[in-house]
């Protein structure tokens, strides 16, 4: 089975604008989560999609939305950068091991 | 609340010697899962081992063994005869269900270097 794909691996952008991340999930897998990695603040949990509808949300602002297709892909997005938001951005999906998720490579966004 | 705690922010082993990562866990609920990830210098988190909160066998694959003790919230993992491509930042996690939903943490990390 094919891992989980993050596109594109590499993003620099410029304060102010907006950005959309994307992550395929593992064939079958439902759910998709996404977390954001920074050296100062670690691994911190954004969302969580399933079939389509979030069902979690950590604490971040508005500013950042996701959303989930019928196919299980989802996308991230973050409005009005800021130059905080910058960081490698993980996505996990997970099947029905428990609890168990699986990783992407990760895309790292550089805010200038 | 729950938090998990990997106080080794960074290890430098030779390479051949065994080492072990700490991990000490908090959390209120009796049904949980523990993990371990491996974070490589690419960034992806590779899943390494899940731990059910009601089993405390510990576990060995290959040159790698998780010890769990309840009784000191602890899942420490050893790696045996390490190798320079073990060098990597592990990562342990908490996983409850709030709610209904999962909730998971992560400690800060361990970043081990293992020298040739």
């Amino acid at each position: 089975k094919a891992g989980v794909t993050q596109t594109p691996r590499y993003l620099i952008k410029t304060r102010g604008q907006q950005v959309t991340l994307s992550c395929s999930p593992i064939s079958g897998h439902r759910s998709v989560s996404w977390y954001q990695q920074t050296p100062g603040q670690g691994l911190q949990f954004l969302f969580e999609y399933f079939s389509e509808t979030q069902r979690n949300k950590g604490n971040f602002p508005g500013r950042f939305s996701g959303r989930q297709f019928s196919n299980s892909r989802s996308e991230m997005n973050v409005s009005t950068l800021e130059l905080g938001d910058s960081a490698l951005y993980l996505c996990a999906s997970m099947g029905t091991a428990p609890d168990t998720q699986y990783f992407g490579p990760g895309t790292r966004l550089t805010v200038l | 609340a729950q938090k998990v705690t990997q106080a080794q922010t960074e290890i430098s082993v030779v390479e051949k010697e065994d080492v072990t990562l700490d991990c000490v866990y908090e959390t209120r609920d009796t049904t949980y899962y523990l993990f371990w990830y491996k974070q490589p210098p690419s960034g992806e988190l590779v899943f390494l081992i899940r731990r059910n909160s009601f089993d405390e066998q510990n576990e060995i694959s290959g040159r790698y063994s998780w010890n769990f003790q309840k009784s000191t919230s602890s899942f420490n993992f050893t790696i045996t005869a390490s190798q320079v491509v073990d060098s990597a930042v592990y990562f342990c996690a908490l996983s409850e269900r709030a709610g209904g939903y999962q909730k998971v943490t992560f400690g800060t990390g361990t970043k081990l270097q293992v020298i040739p």
